[in-house]
């Protein structure tokens, strides 16, 4: 078992520019789940899919934001166009019945 | 006030010492409690999970669940350096996957 695979881990771009974070959840979980960490507002969930279908994406702060799951082994975390205020790590996340499994998360450095 | 509140330290303590950490809630709906630990540059982990009052013991690691002061601790015996890391309560409510975390307890266990 591999766990929850991000990438990259490091991102640094300029403001405008569009990012995309890749996720892949460890095979046979059903729930993947989009966070973003910071230290003022900690662990903040953007989205989360459940069978590849987005249930819950009352998180996404702006229409900035969106996400795919196009099939079980992969998703994507889009930011178009990126802001300074968008630097943070984010965190993809899987699971079955258990709890939780993270991945080591994506550091988005907006200049 | 928020839903979860936990004091982010940072708690410093010898190595050898009984760790206290702690978080509160509003939210009397919340049916189960979850403790993560995550270590610098890492995704969090699983440490312990409790679906009801009482204590649960793993170890080292202790957890307790408090419904009726709304309040939940993890206790860890003879700290390690190793458990030098931040300390995240979540918790959740019947089938709904949106957890609600703490900021986290940063914890360094000294030498």
């Amino acid at each position: 078992d591999a766990g929850v695979i991000q990438s990259p881990r490091h991102e640094v771009t300029e403001m405008g520019q569009e990012v995309t974070l890749r996720c892949k959840p460890i095979s046979g979980h059903d729930y993947l789940f989009w966070y973003r960490q910071t230290m003022m507002r900690g662990l903040e969930l953007l989205i989360y899919f459940n069978n590849n279908v987005p249930i819950d994406d009352s998180g996404m702060p702006e229409d900035r934001f969106s996400a795919k799951m196009p099939n079980a082994s992969f998703s994507t975390l889009k930011i178009q166009p990126s802001e300074p205020r968008d630097s943070a790590v984010y965190f993809c996340a899987s699971s079955r019945v258990s709890p939780l499994h993270f991945g080591n998360g994506t550091r988005l450095t907006v200049t | 006030q928020k839903e979860v509140e936990q004091d982010p330290g940072p708690l410093s303590v010898p190595e050898g010492a009984i760790v206290s950490l702690n978080c509160t809630y509003s939210n009397s709906a919340f049916q189960y409690f979850m403790w993560y630990r995550q270590y610098s540059r890492k995704g969090p982990e699983l440490l312990m999970y409790t679906y009801s009052s009482g204590n649960k013991e793993d170890g080292r690691f202790t957890a307790q669940v408090d419904k009726s002061s709304k309040y939940i601790s993890l206790f860890i015996r003879d700290s390690q350096p190793s458990d030098s890391a931040t300390y995240l309560c979540a918790m959740g409510a019947g089938n709904n996957r949106k957890l609600i975390w703490g900021l986290g307890t940063s914890l360094a266990v000294n030498p």
